[in-house]
């Protein structure tokens, strides 16, 4: 069972547009990480989220996390190329259990 | 300095052979892991160490053995590679274990003919 869905599972826009792409489950975290992954590279940490209904932005990404901590959205504006990669959501529940990636969400920028 | 690094990066080789992958952490982290990302970029974990003791060993073939000397370094020693076994293998540190944020390596990625 896979305790975090992501969607879509691929995304190929055009630069310039803009983009959701959402992580859910139907478990609650208490934190709720995003990464991601250029392509030969390994996935790095852009944002922690932590409490209910948090907003983070790093320049054109805003994450947030949903007010129940099952779900978690990252929208991007104006999205270009340097965006590509694949962006993975990682779940963390309790001090016992490491964290729990999602499948990814795979993106393509076009020029 | 890389926080997280691993040798080889790439490594092909022949079914039925045994190779090492290793990987080492400047971070001062106490937990280390070892995960496969397979064609589809699902990554799955395989091993969890925490103070170079096992706490996490997935449903893997035994073939795969992790040994960690001290907490900064954990390798990941495979026998008898078999086609399946193709993928990237991407090593990572977290502060401690639990759901802290983790530091991936730049990958391995294993090509058995």
């Amino acid at each position: 069972t896979q305790l975090l869905e992501q969607s879509p599972q691929f995304l190929s826009i055009q630069e310039g547009e803009n983009l959701t792409v959402y992580c859910n489950s139907s478990s609650v975290f208490s934190s709720l990480q995003w990464y991601r992954q250029e392509p030969g590279e390994g996935p790095v940490l852009l944002v922690t989220v932590v409490t209910g209904g948090e907003v983070k932005k790093l320049k054109r990404l805003t994450f947030q996390f949903g007010d129940a901590r099952k779900d978690s959205s990252l929208h991007i504006t104006a999205a270009q190329p340097g965006d590509t990669g694949l962006y993975l959501c990682a779940g963390g529940q309790s001090g016992n259990t490491p964290l729990v990636f999602g499948k990814g969400t795979r993106l393509s920028v076009i020029a | 300095d890389t926080a997280v690094s691993q040798t080889p990066k790439y490594l092909v080789t022949q079914m039925g052979n045994d190779k090492s992958i290793k990987c080492e952490q400047n971070l001062g982290h106490d937990t280390m892991y070892w995960y496969k990302q397979d064609s589809k970029k699902f990554l799955k974990i395989m091993f969890s160490y925490n103070n170079k003791e096992l706490i996490i060993n997935e449903t893997v073939p035994n073939r795969f053995s992790p040994k960690s000397p001290d907490k900064a370094h954990l390798n990941l020693h495979i026998n008898s590679l078999e086609l399946g076994d193709s993928a990237v293998y991407f090593c990572a540190s977290s502060q401690d274990w639990g759901p802290y944020e983790q530091y991936f390596g730049p990958g391995t990625r294993l090509t058995v003919t």
